[in-house]
């Protein structure tokens, strides 16, 4: 099987814009997390999607927004860009993310590095 | 609120010699811990998971231990090799309820020098 897919991988965007990244998981995962890394936060939940509806969601601003399609592919987009939100996001996705099924591992793919300027 | 705090940030060790990095959590509710390996540059890959139901897991050369009561749990790695350089998440989970959401400790740097 393929494994999960992030598009970009590296954007460059300016304070103010708004960004769209794409992930596409593993055929059948039906889960999608989103995790923001940064050197000196670590790997922080963002929010995960299953069935097209947001089931978790971390603790960041609304500027911070998902979502996910029929398909099970999912997007999120950051609005308003602040040069804080530079990191690397990393989407991850797991059969049904609820532990229903095992295994229930959560595959990270490749990641989109966002520079904010 | 939910905190994974792991140990040591950075640690050095000479290769064939073991590895120990400990994680705590603050959810009483978390019930599934995985361990995640990243190499630089490279996504983070599962190298080890443990539920709460089990007290320790074991995989070649990579062992789990989980102490709920304390609230818990630790990586060990046996005869390192330089190819187990990278950084080492540890992360929390509540599978059945909240499934999807990890929460993950600061990371451990794992330097093994032949």
């Amino acid at each position: 099987k393929a494994g999960v897919t992030q598009t970009p991988r590296y954007l460059i965007k300016t304070r103010g814009q708004q960004v769209t990244l794409s992930c596409s998981p593993i055929s059948g995962h039906r889960s999608v997390s989103w995790y923001q890394q940064t050197p000196g936060q670590g790997l922080q939940f963002l929010f995960e999607y299953f069935s097209e509806t947001q089931r978790n969601k971390g603790n960041f601003p609304g500027r911070f927004s998902g979502r996910q399609f029929s398909n099970s592919r999912s997007e999120m987009n950051v609005s308003t860009l602040e040069l804080g939100d530079s990191a690397l996001y990393l989407c991850a996705s797991s059969q049904t993310g609820d532990g229903r099924v095992q295994p229930e591992t959560q595959y990270f793919g490749p990641g989109t590095r966002l520079l904010v300027l | 609120g939910e905190n994974v705090e792991q140990h040591p940030s950075t640690l050095s060790v000479q290769e064939g010699d073991s590895a120990v990095i400990k994680c705590t959590y603050s959810d009483s509710a978390s019930n599934y811990f995985p361990w995640y390996k990243q190499e630089l540059g490279k996504r983070p890959q599962l190298i080890i998971d443990i539920r709460s139901n089990v007290g320790e897991k074991k995989d070649q050369r990579i062992a789990v231990t989980l102490n709920k009561t304390a609230k818990h749990f630790s990586l060990h790695i046996t005869e390192t090799q330089p190819e187990d350089s990278a950084v080492y998440f540890c992360a929390a989970g509540r599978l059945y309820n909240q499934g999807g959401k990890l929460i993950f400790g600061q990371g451990t740097e794992l330097s093994v020098k032949p």
